[in-house]
């Protein structure tokens, strides 16, 4: 089976501009979940797409957006880049069927950086 | 809301020999999951170890090990026989069981543990 892949690996943007990020979900995963990890710290959630539909939302403003498709595999897009949006952003899917007991198989992640 | 808290920013242990990683939570749920995650320079996090938090026994993958202490809200990670290819950034997460489309669907994870293995 494939596992989740994430495309590009790194990326550097200008701030103000706009970025889009993707991810492949492993097969047989129907849920996909996006995370934040600044430098040495840990993953922070920004959203998580179950049958094309966001499903659960973290702390972070609507310029954050994504899309899921029918095949599972999704975008994450950020909009009106800022300094702080320097980050790894690290996809994760998942098979779920409405309770929370599955780990994640994660992607190696995009490098953003902001500058 | 949960929260994950890893007091230990860098451990190091001598290889073959045994580390134990801390993990504390908060919840106010009675139900969950927990998860240990190891995260190389590759960057892609790898799943290590789950435990349910309704069963009492400890989980074990080979020489990984956990000790849950459920009324604790404890959830250590053993490394028994460490090898260098043990070395990387571990993460304590935690999951509600109650996850449901809509509500409470992410995976709350702590700052991490940098593990260095010395030959």
């Amino acid at each position: 089976e494939t596992g989740v892949t994430q495309s590009p690996t790194h990326l550097i943007k200008t701030r103000g501009q706009q970025v889009t990020l993707r991810c492949s979900s492993q097969s047989g995963h129907n849920t996909v979940s996006w995370y934040q990890q600044a430098l040495g710290q840990g993953p922070q959630f920004i959203f998580q797409y179950y049958r094309e539909e966001e499903n659960g939302r973290g702390n972070f403003p609507p310029r954050f957006s994504g899309l899921q498709f029918p095949n599972y595999s999704s975008e994450l897009n950020v909009n009106a880049l800022e300094l702080d949006d320097s980050a790894l952003y690290l996809c994760a899917s998942s098979f779920e069927r409405g309770v929370g007991r599955y780990g994640y198989t994660f992607g190696s992640g995009t490098r953003l950086t902001v500058v | 809301a949960q929260t994950v808290t890893q007091s230990q920013p860098e451990m190091s242990v001598q290889e073959a020999e045994t580390v134990t990683l801390s993990c504390t939570y908060d919840t106010s749920e009675s139900d969950y999951y927990l998860f240990w995650y190891k995260q190389p320079p590759s960057r892609q996090m790898i799943l290590v170890i789950r435990q349910e938090a309704y069963k009492q026994q400890n989980a074990t993958e080979n020489r990984f090990s956990v000790n849950f202490q459920k009324a604790a809200k404890s959830f250590s990670l053993k490394i028994s026989d460490s090898q260098l290819g043990d070395a990387a950034m571990y993460f304590c997460a935690y999951r509600s069981a109650f996850s449901r489309p809509g509500r409470n669907n992410d995976m709350r994870f702590g700052a991490g543990t940098r593990l260095t293995v010395k030959p």
